[in-house]
C-alpha cells in the first residue's frame, strides 16, 4: 500500500484566483493520477503526472486549465486556475506501483469556489 | 471502446433483504475490476477487488462480487443489509494497458431503510 497526503484538505477559494493541491506519497511510485469528483457524481480523470515529462491530459481537460508538475516519484502538483464556481469538487490524487495494478487514493481536496 | 456502466443509479432496500449492484464493462483487453464504498462526506474505501484466480470475491463489510468474463460483468452482492450499508458505490477498471488509470462507474446509492 501507500500512505498519501494531500494539502490543503480543503479550501475556499475566489473567483478567478487559483489554487495548488500537493500530493505527498510515502515512497517511490510508478504512476500518480489526479481526479475530480464534482457534487454528487463520480470519479473522473484528469490527468496522468508523469516524472520529467508533461502531463497527459484525458479528454476535457487541458494544460492551461490545470497544470501539473511531478518532480519526482514521491511529490506531485496540480493547479486549478482561473476558478469558476464549476470547480468546486473534490480533488484526488491516487498512486500505483510496479508490476501495478491497483490503485491508492489520498483522502481529497475540498475546493469551494465563490 | 472501453467503459464502465453502472446499470442502477439508486437502489432502495429494507433492512435485511438481500441486494444486487450490477457493473458492467466494455474491453478489447484484460481487466482488473474493484468495487469501492464512499459514506456521506467520506473518502473512498477499497471495498473488494479482482485480480486474477476465483472468480468469486470477497470483501469487507459482508460484501462479495463475481466476475464473469463472458458477460463482462463485476456485480456486487450483500445477503442481509443493514442500515448502516446506506452509501455511493463505486465500480472501477483498469484497463490492462501499461499506464492506464482506473476508471469508474457513475456510481450506484444504495439506500436501506427499516
Amino acid at each position: 500500500s501507500a500512505v498519501i497526503s494531500q494539502k490543503p484538505s480543503r479550501d475556499i477559494c475566489q473567483r478567478g484566483t487559483s489554487l495548488t493541491i500537493q500530493c505527498q506519497v510515502d515512497s517511490q511510485v510508478t504512476m500518480m493520477f489526479w481526479y475530480r469528483q464534482q457534487p454528487g457524481q463520480s470519479l473522473t480523470l484528469i490527468a496522468t503526472a508523469n516524472q520529467g515529462s508533461e502531463a497527459t491530459y484525458e479528454s476535457g481537460f487541458v494544460i492551461d486549465k490545470f497544470p501539473i508538475s511531478r518532480p519526482n516519484l514521491t511529490f506531485s502538483t496540480l493547479t486549478v486556475s482561473n476558478m469558476s464556481p464549476e470547480d468546486s469538487s473534490i480533488y484526488l490524487c491516487s498512486v500505483g506501483r510496479d508490476p501495478y495494478n491497483e490503485q491508492f487514493f489520498g483522502p481529497g481536496t475540498r475546493l469551494t469556489v465563490l | 471502446a472501453q467503459s464502465v456502466t453502472q446499470l442502477d443509479s439508486q437502489v432502495p432496500v429494507f433492512e435485511e433483504a438481500p441486494v444486487e449492484l450490477r457493473c458492467n464493462y466494455s474491453s478489447s483487453v484484460s481487466v482488473y475490476l474493484f468495487w469501492y464504498v464512499q459514506y456521506p462526506n467520506q473518502g473512498l474505501q477499497l471495498l473488494l477487488k479482482y485480480l486474477s484466480g476465483s472468480t468469486l470475491v470477497k470483501g469487507i463489510n459482508g460484501f462479495e462480487a463475481e466476475f464473469n468474463k463472458s458477460q463482462t460483468s463485476f456485480h456486487l452482492r450483500k445477503p442481509s443489509v443493514h442500515i448502516s450499508d446506506t452509501a455511493e458505490y463505486f465500480c472501477a477498471v483498469r484497463f490492462n494497458q501499461a499506464g492506464t488509470a482506473l476508471i469508474f462507474g457513475k456510481g450506484t446509492t444504495l439506500s436501506v431503510s427499516s
